[in-house]
């Protein structure tokens, strides 16, 4: 069965870099069927989709977050991350990793537990 | 982006009691519709793909309908589990973007 766990710090100073990974069981990085995802979660609020990687490197992002976000896939740990540059309090969230598949058409279909970041000084 | 709207943002219901949610899409989504239960501290659960169909492992009393811009997510006899957070998803286009979501809370 395929698992999702999200790591990384809890806490992050205003203007600094959010990094976060997601490492994967049960399943490959490297397949040719699924993409991989961040989602998050401000507290009491939404979902709000970030990005998607595929396992050849092609990134699929938010506008509204792009020129802030880095996605990245290393295979061979069988892992994928998040960078989110210049971070404020709106970044504060709950921030999920996925698993996004195409049948049909495409949806998540596989999610993390959550990790919580919280921006503050 | 393709704004989700969800009714209602909150509900009471009882035990056997049949739920109904709406979405409603900004533009037409064809069957580019997603369905997923949120239970307080967990992330999404996939309940319905493809604006009807039932996730492997999901219960039968769950089922979703529509096309276009309009859908809908049925619960036949709510059951004590199901009183969670449901949300919509669009797949159509990027950004991928949700509904606000329904809160489903036990009368």
């Amino acid at each position: 069965q395929l698992q999702l766990q999200e790591s990384g710090p809890g806490l992050v100073k205003p203007s600094e870099t959010l990094s976060l990974t997601c490492t994967v069981s049960g399943g490959s990085t490297s397949s040719r069927s699924d993409y991989w995802g961040w989602i998050r979660q401000p507290p009491g609020k939404g979902l709000q989709w970030i990005a998607n990687i595929y396992y050849n490197g092609n990134t699929y992002h938010n506008p509204s977050l792009k020129s802030r976000v880095s996605i990245s896939v290393d295979t061979s740990k069988n892992q994928f991350s998040l960078k989110l540059s210049s971070v404020t309090a709106a970044d504060t969230a709950v921030y999920y990793c996925a698993r996004m598949v195409v049948i049909l058409q495409p949806y998540f279909d596989s999610w993390g537990q959550g990790t919580l970041v919280t921006v503050s000084s | 982006d393709i704004q989700m709207t969800q009714s209602p943002s909150s509900m009471s219901a009882s035990v056997r009691d049949r739920v109904t949610i709406t979405c409603r899409a900004s533009q037409t989504i064809s069957i580019h519709l997603n369905w997923y239960q949120q239970k307080p501290g967990k992330g999404p659960k996939l309940l319905i793909y493809a604006a009807s169909g039932l996730q492997s492992g999901v219960p039968s009393r769950f089922s979703g309908s529509g096309s276009g811009t309009d859908f809908t997510l049925t619960i036949d006899s709510v059951q004590p589990e199901d009183f969670a957070t449901y949300f919509c998803q669009q797949s159509y286009s990027t950004p991928y973007t949700f509904g606000q979501g329904t809160k489903v809370e036990i009368k």
